[in-house]
């Protein structure tokens, strides 16, 4: 059973640094490419980045580049997103999530999410 | 980037009703499209991709159709587990991937 568990959210300042982890579990991690997918308190889906699954090429939303950066541990199974910089508006349940595999971005398992609170 | 737009933002509907939800790409998109299903406190659940392929476990009553710019979300007799909120999301690669704003199907 595939199993994506996120960590590392909480409180933290404007202009700290936070920095998020997904356990994964149940498929051979480093086969796919890896999502970050946030959501603001009441508001939509925010792609936020990827990564893929030999951690060669990488990819962030315009909105956290130069801000985040997204890696793996695949002798780990564990994917990072690491925030700095962080502003107000990145206050969002962030959610990792799989690759389906096929051509396209598509998200097929999710973890439960991981809450994000930047404020003074 | 490419702008994702729903509509209708909340329909109220009834149990066995017929339920179409469309969503426009501010650019051509082929059939770089899926469409999610969120329950209150819950990750997105994985629906449609490629426009109209079915994620294996969906039911047979979700389909989903369109290319280029025009896209739709059918649920053909809505049951009582359907009623969540529903986002569309293009899948390109270049520009980045980006949703909709979601649409709210409800109890009339």
């Amino acid at each position: 059973e595939v199993q994506l568990v996120e960590s590392g959210g909480g409180l933290v300042q404007p202009g700290g640094s936070l920095r998020l982890s997904c356990a994964a579990s149940g498929f051979t991690f480093s086969n796919y490419w890896m999502h970050w997918v946030r959501q603001a308190p009441g508001k939509g889906l925010e792609w936020v980045s990827r990564i893929e699954g030999g951690a060669l090429t990488t990819n962030y939303a315009d909105s956290v580049k130069g801000r985040f950066i997204i890696s793996r541990d695949n002798a780990k199974n564990t994917l990072y997103l690491q925030m700095n910089s962080l502003r107000a508006e990145d206050t969002a349940v962030y959610y990792c999530a799989r690759d389906l595999g096929v051509l396209g971005n598509y998200e097929d398992y999710w973890g439960q999410g991981t809450l994000v609170t930047v404020s003074s | 980037d490419i702008q994702m737009t729903q509509s209708p933002s909340s329909v109220s509907a009834s149990v066995g009703d017929r339920v179409t939800i469309t969503c426009r790409a501010s650019q051509g998109i082929s059939s770089w499209l899926a469409w999610y299903q969120q329950k209150p406190g819950k990750a997105p659940k994985l629906l449609i991709y490629g426009a109209s392929t079915l994620q294996s476990g969906v039911p047979s009553r979700f389909s989903g159709s369109g290319s280029g710019t025009y896209f739709t979300l059918t649920i053909s007799s809505l049951q009582p587990e359907d009623f969540a909120t529903y986002y569309c999301q293009q899948a390109n690669s270049s520009p980045p991937p980006t949703f909709g704003g979601g649409t709210t199907v409800d109890i009339k």
